[in-house]
């Protein structure tokens, strides 16, 4: 049983296009999360959101849009796609918020994306 | 930022060995948690330890936090192969979590 998938694992498309990955988990928790992780391996948060409300928000450009239809589903939108989007993305999800004690993510495989 | 630094950024020692890695970060924060990166694959967490909290063990694993210095160290014991990983820290603050920069820790059979 996978507890946080993520599709589609690989993801190789030209500059300028829209593409959109989907994150599902079947643990019930209420938050989840996106992630960006660079060719050095740096991890950065981009959203979060707690029973599919966004709490969390990073400085990430406007060309991505997470979506969550529900609790269990988010799915990252990237419109315009750009050389430097090329990282993977980690989806994750926890029991609690951020803000919350005991916050343990669980993270799905990663989607790489790679922009050319 | 409150990104964490760790240290080493890269440690390779044989098995049975014991390996340490250090994060530093920059301001007060709620917990700090650990967390293990194998190749091509997703964060799997290992430990979380609250600021009120010296020192955590989890199996081969132990994890120490100063506040006053800033710092976390983790400990793998009896190191084996399956070990080899990319390590990361991380800090919660408020509404903030951020990783550190990660240790790549290799362990020869």
């Amino acid at each position: 049983d996978t507890a946080v998938s993520q599709t589609p694992k690989y993801l190789v498309t030209q500059m300028g296009n829209d593409k959109s990955i989907k994150c599902e988990q079947n643990l019930g928790h209420d938050t989840m999360y996106w992630y960006k992780q660079d060719s050095k391996k740096f991890l950065k948060i981009m959203f979060s959101y707690n029973n599919k409300e966004l709490i969390i928000n990073e400085t990430v450009p406007n060309r991505f849009s997470p979506k969550s239809p529900d609790k269990a589903h988010l799915n990252l939108h990237i419109n315009s796609l750009e050389l430097g989007d090329s990282a993977v993305y980690f989806c994750a999800s926890s029991q609690v918020p951020v803000g919350a004690l005991g916050n343990e993510q669980f993270f799905g495989p990663g989607t790489r994306l790679t922009v050319l | 930022s409150q990104q964490g630094e760790e240290d080493p950024q890269a440690l390779s020692i044989q098995e049975g060995e014991n390996a340490t890695m250090n994060c530093s970060y920059k301001t007060s924060i709620n917990n700090l948690q650990w967390y293990r990166q194998n190749s091509g694959r997703g964060l799997v967490h290992l430990i979380l330890i609250r600021s009120n909290e010296r020192e955590k063990h989890s199996g081969r694993l132990r994890v120490t936090l100063d506040t006053s210095k800033k710092s976390s160290s983790l400990l793998i014991t009896a190191s084996r192969a399956a070990d080899t990983a990319s390590y990361f820290c991380a800090t919660h603050t408020g509404n903030q979590f951020y990783f550190g920069t990660g240790t790549s820790l290799t362990v020869i059979p």
